[in-house]
């Protein structure tokens, strides 16, 4: 009963290096999502995929990029990692848009030098 | 600009004791507004849902309410215990931006025994 799987846990990275956070639903779940989390702060949404074969943007696109590999994957992808993106990252998956209960990973915490 | 704002940053109470956590929103227009529990170093779960027709709704000693004419919820926790600290996020959806919901900063709650 996994639930939303969120790999690495742990990520640090050198400015400039990339790298891809992967996401996987075992809900059969329609739509996913990756968040971001800063001290303090609320979440705020990076991308979100309504369907498998979709990507729409969120509040904080800028310097990432996403795949929906299928149904149950969704990756997020830092192509020049830089220290304002140090943040905790969060993906979740709902049933459908907007009115379901989204679940979420455990996040992976990621650190910029 | 949509936004949510929580009331108080952070709360301490003594086990065993009540305490309402508010949630004010200029969200519009409305599709739902949810209630999530956040435990330290783990993603965020959902406590309650609620749409524009529904002022309270109940998860065990959590009870959400919800007043859209002045855009406030507010979540009461009966009988706090010990597993009650975590932080608690209001997040409201956006009907026209299907994906797009409005975080808040959270509460912060500590229950001490």
């Amino acid at each position: 009963n996994a639930g939303v799987t969120q790999t690495p846990k742990f990520q640090v990275l050198k400015t400039g290096q990339s790298m891809t956070l992967q996401c996987a639903q075992d809900m059969n779940h329609n739509s996913m999502y990756w968040y971001r989390q800063d001290p303090g702060m609320g979440l705020r949404l990076i991308y979100y995929s309504a369907s498998e074969g979709t990507t729409d943007k969120g509040e904080v696109p800028n310097g990432y990029n996403v795949s929906r590999l299928n149904k149950r994957e969704f990756s997020l992808r830092l192509e020049s990692a830089a220290p304002s993106q140090t943040s905790v990252y969060f993906c979740a998956s709902s049933e459908g848009i907007a009115k379901n209960i989204q679940y979420f990973g455990a996040g992976t915490r990621l650190s910029v030098l | 600009k949509n936004q949510v704002e929580q009331s108080p940053q952070s709360l301490i109470i003594l086990e065993g004791k009540n305490c309402t956590l508010q949630c004010n929103y200029t969200v519009s227009p409305f599709s739902n507004l949810r209630w999530y529990k956040q435990d330290t170093g783990r993603g965020p779960v959902s406590l309650t849902i609620m749409t524009f027709s529904e002022n309270t709704k109940s998860n065990g000693r959590y009870t959400a309410t919800l007043d859209a004419d002045t855009k406030q919820s507010s979540l009461h926790i009966t009988a706090s215990q010990l597993s009650d600290s975590a932080s608690y996020i209001c997040v409201v959806n956006w009907e026209t931006n299907a994906g797009k919901s409005t975080f808040g900063d959270g509460t912060t709650l500590t229950v001490k025994p």
